[in-house]
């Protein structure tokens, strides 16, 4: 069957540290992935999606960046973090033949 | 002008009524249509999608589109308690040769007692 994977489920993280959060899909070859994130009470924005291995588009600047290393391996870093990236971060991918797409559990980023 | 709009509500019914969510999207070109539920901290799940005008039925849920009017709608038919959550409206569009789905910002649907 086909399962998305997404870790860890929470972090608090400092203004200025680091940020790599992973993403995998299992049971499936070659998906379309993205990541959205959803600020408090708010609706999900789409950060960056992938086609493919090394293939990254962005959606809006940002303090984020987004890389493919693997087939179904999708990354969200970011050098420094800032409050604003506090958020909830979600990595979806495609489903199938349909246009839906099926979400992991989520990240939820405190940024303090 | 947002892509996908939705009015955030809160909407309240009361149990077994029928609650009506609406949204309205700014591109002509959208073929798919999606609504997800998504309760307090967790992540959005699908249950329905529509691509042609008309109704889409499945079980207590109907989609409605209007691709004329740029409008998708969802009934939920004999509200129960646990569909207290917020429903969020996707719309499809394509870029190049893929797509990817815009999300409005939802609805929250409070059904009481």
């Amino acid at each position: 069957s086909q399962t998305i994977h997404q870790w860890p489920a929470t972090l608090v993280q400092p203004v200025g540290s680091p940020l790599s959060l992973e993403c995998t899909v299992e049971g499936t070859s070659n998906p379309n992935l993205y990541w959205y994130r959803q600020a408090a009470g708010r609706g999900l924005q789409l950060l960056f999606y992938s086609v493919g291995i090394g293939q990254i588009s962005s959606e809006v600047p940002q303090n984020l960046s987004a890389s493919r290393p693997q087939d179904r391996q999708f990354i969200l870093s970011s050098k420094k973090l800032l409050l604003s990236d506090s958020g909830f971060y979600l990595c979806a991918w495609r489903t199938g033949n349909s246009y839906g797409y099926t979400f992991g559990s989520g990240t939820r980023l405190t940024v303090v | 002008q947002k892509e996908v709009e939705q009015n955030s509500g809160p909407l309240s019914v009361p149990e077994g009524a029928i609650a009506s969510l609406n949204c309205t999207y700014s591109d002509r070109v959208s073929q798919s249509f999606f609504w997800y539920r998504q309760y307090s901290g967790k992540s959005p799940e699908l249950i329905m999608s529509i691509y042609s005008n008309g109704d889409k039925e499945d079980g207590r849920f109907t989609a409605q589109l209007n691709k004329a009017s740029q409008y998708v709608s969802l009934l939920i038919r004999d509200s129960q308690p646990s569909d207290s959550a917020t429903y969020l409206c996707a719309v499809n569009l394509f870029s190049g040769n893929t797509g990817k789905l815009i999300f409005g910002q939802g609805t929250t649907l409070q059904v009481k007692p």
